[in-house]
């Protein structure tokens, strides 16, 4: 069975632009969420998906939004990008929010020019 | 609140060796407890997981882990290193009382390079 899968595996853009990444669970998953990782702050939790409702929010601005599908896919976007954005996002699926199992997809390495 | 922390940022040890990489947790209720492992350029795979029972937990690719409940510890251990065990481990700790958020609170992460 295919992995989580996220898309584009790279990724560089400017100060201001926005970034749409994407993020195909593992089939049968229904549960999304995003992490940052950055070599500084390890990773920290972005948001969590269920069922195409945002149920849990990190701790960022509100530049970061994200949203999932009746597919469960999950798309996450950066808007007004700042040179501190660039980082490697990763996504994780589960069956639910309950399975204490995470798969982590590759990641995107967005880097912010 | 629920905390981790990974005191070493990088671990080195000679092939053949035992290994151990540390981990600490601070949560208010009972932990779920996770181990994962990154090589570069990929996402993190999942090693091992404590929830109840046994304090030694077994794992993928011969690893272990030993929880301790009066240290708050979940040690990362293997009896004898190779090389290609060179990655980036992460420690995670869920709080699984109750109204306690599913969601786990990652450490900083340990780079353990392994030598030959």
């Amino acid at each position: 069975k295919a992995g989580v899968t996220q898309t584009p595996r790279y990724l560089i853009k400017t100060r201001g632009q926005q970034v749409t990444l994407s993020c195909s669970p593992i089939s049968g998953h229904r549960s999304v969420s995003w992490y940052q990782q950055t070599p500084g702050q390890g990773l920290q939790f972005l948001f969590e998906y269920f069922s195409e409702t945002q149920r849990n929010k990190g701790n960022f601005p509100g530049r970061f939004s994200g949203r999932q599908f009746s597919n469960s896919r999950s798309e996450m976007n950066v808007s007004t990008l700042e040179l501190g954005d660039s980082a490697l996002y990763l996504c994780a699926s589960s069956l639910n929010p309950q399975d204490e199992k995470l798969f982590f997809g590759s990641g995107t390495q967005l880097s912010v020019l | 609140a629920q905390s981790v922390a990974q005191p070493e940022d990088q671990v080195n040890v000679a092939e053949g060796n035992p290994l151990t990489v540390k981990c600490t947790y601070s949560v208010s209720g009972n932990p779920y407890l996770f181990w994962y492992v990154q090589y570069p350029n990929r996402g993190l795979q999942f090693l091992l997981k404590y929830i109840t029972g046994d304090n030694l937990v077994k794992g993928s690719y011969g690893f272990e882990a030993e929880f301790n409940k009066s240290q708050t510890s979940f040690h990362l251990k293997k009896p004898s290193a190779l090389v290609s065990d060179s990655a980036l481990y992460f420690c995670a700790v869920r709080d699984r009382s109750r109204g306690g958020s599913y969601i786990p609170t990652f450490g900083r992460g340990t780079s353990l390079i392994v030598h030959p």
